[in-house]
């Protein structure tokens, strides 16, 4: 199985900073990463596929990086709207899913 | 616009057999080349992938669920159904079925999740 990391956890920032998570897989998975945000109490929303491509109608403050095993995934400006937890996933074998990353307005 | 919503019980026994079944709206579960799963998440906790189908009816399952889990498809009615065996209380979760494209593999549609809980 390919594992994935998430780090930090959690993280606490303020409206409009730059947010940064990573993610890491256990082996090389070239770009085959995605990114989905989850607010409480609804189905994780698409926002990056392939590392790097802009799900339709995702606010261009989203971006994401990488290949191989190491990727990164940005919000230029954060918006209160982003309060969210945000997952990675890959899809080089069977899907699996990081452990999350919690994200909080300071 | 693709729709997916899932329906069965809420509470299940342990030991007994989760059965769910997800309804495809606005468009044919057929068309394209789609694979269609099912995704869970306990409370507080992250994702993890069960399996999914193809339009083909070929599977694909998760392998630490390999052994007690189903995943079948009704053209007919558009739906595509989950059953997990044996379960424990370990397999209380929030269940989703999603629908994502074999190029990218992304989840790009949802369903709203359903609740099941195993207890006696």
């Amino acid at each position: 199985d390919i594992q994935m990391t998430q780090s930090p956890s959690s993280l606490s920032a303020s409206v409009g900073d730059r947010v940064t998570i990573t993610c890491q897989a256990s082996q090389d998975i070239s770009n085959y990463l995605n990114w989905y945000q989850q607010k409480p109490g609804k189905a994780p929303k698409l926002l990056i596929y392939d590392a790097s491509n802009l799900e339709t109608g995702v606010p261009s403050r989203f971006s994401g990086s990488g290949s191989g095993t190491d990727f990164t995934f940005t919000i230029s400006s954060l918006q209160p709207e982003d309060i969210a937890t945000y997952y990675c996933q890959q899809y080089d074998n069977l899907p699996t899913f990081g452990p999350g990353t919690k994200v909080d307005i300071k | 616009q693709v729709q997916l919503q899932e329906s069965g019980p809420g509470l299940v026994k342990p030991s007994q057999t989760l059965s769910l079944t997800c309804t495809v709206s606005g468009g044919s579960i057929s068309s394209g080349s789609y694979y269609w799963s099912w995704i869970r998440q306990p409370a507080g906790k992250g994702l993890e992938w069960i399996g999914r189908i193809y339009t083909s009816g070929s599977t694909n399952y998760n392998p630490s669920l390999k052994s007690r889990v189903t995943i079948s498809v009704d053209t007919s009615k558009n739906q595509f159904s989950l059953k997990l065996s044996s379960v424990t209380a370990a397999d209380t979760a929030v269940y989703y079925c999603a629908r994502a494209s074999p190029a990218v593999a992304a989840f790009d549609y949802w369903g709203q999740g359903t609740l099941v809980t195993v207890s006696s």
